[in-house]
């Protein structure tokens, strides 16, 4: 079975504060992809990321980083020097081989204070 | 950029009544989805539709649901009688194709508020 787990709920930052949010997936596929999606405050679901599980090269596009690493199943997501403007909620997903769905975590609601 | 448009951006109906719910895929995409996200809960897989028939589907999919591409553009989600339960955001996406390769990327539109009273 396929699973995503986004064990932090809630973070609260500080403007410029970098932060790292959490994921964890498991499947038992070798073939599968893993997403992070943004949903503002308006509701909407933002694409930011898809990673294949043949490709552990660290991803970096302007603020965002992304680390994947088999070993321990993660694919976590680090946004330097917050802004206001990313407050939202992150989700992580996962898609396998055969299947057409996503399969998403819980979400990480993430707060930035100016 | 192309987008996933979707309409209404919220609905309110009474427990019992059908709803449709509109959504124009982007153009060039043969995969389209629908999801649901209850309030504040995950966003859940409901259905996906490819060469006009569905390709996979949840359990929450079930009899009271539909879906239909009644013309080039538009894919619609039914609900026949509403429930106090079906009270969600909805979401509609798609993807360019190759079904269950699971590298699609699926693209959301902004989704529609139903509220069920």
């Amino acid at each position: 079975a396929q699973k995503v787990t986004q064990a932090q709920t809630e973070i609260s930052v500080v403007e410029k504060e970098d932060v790292t949010l959490d994921c964890v997936y498991e499947t038992r596929d070798t073939t599968y992809y893993l997403f992070w999606y943004k949903q503002p405050p308006s509701g909407e679901l933002v694409f930011l990321i898809r990673r294949n599980s043949f490709d552990e090269q660290n991803e970096i596009s302007g603020r965002y980083s992304w680390n994947f690493q088999k070993s321990t199943s993660s694919f976590n997501f680090t946004i330097t020097a917050s802004q206001v403007v990313d407050s939202a909620v992150y989700f992580c997903a996962l898609s396998a081989y055969n299947t057409d769905k996503l399969i998403f975590g819980t979400g990480t609601r993430l707060q930035v204070f100016p | 950029e192309p987008e996933v448009t979707q309409t209404p951006s919220h609905q309110v109906t009474q427990m019992g009544q059908e709803v449709i719910l509109r959504c124009v895929p982007i153009s060039n995409h043969l995969y389209f989805y629908w999801y649901r996200q209850i309030l504040g809960q995950k966003v859940e897989f409901l259905v996906s539709f490819y060469n006009n028939e569905i390709s996979e589907k949840s359990e929450i999919f079930d009899d009271q649901f539909s879906v239909e591409r009644p013309d080039g553009s538009n894919f619609t989600l039914k609900i026949r009688s509403t429930k106090l339960e079906d009270s969600a955001m909805y979401f509609c996406a798609s993807s360019e194709g190759l079904p269950k390769t699971a590298q699609e990327t699926q693209y959301f539109g902004p989704g529609t508020r139903l509220l069920v009273l």
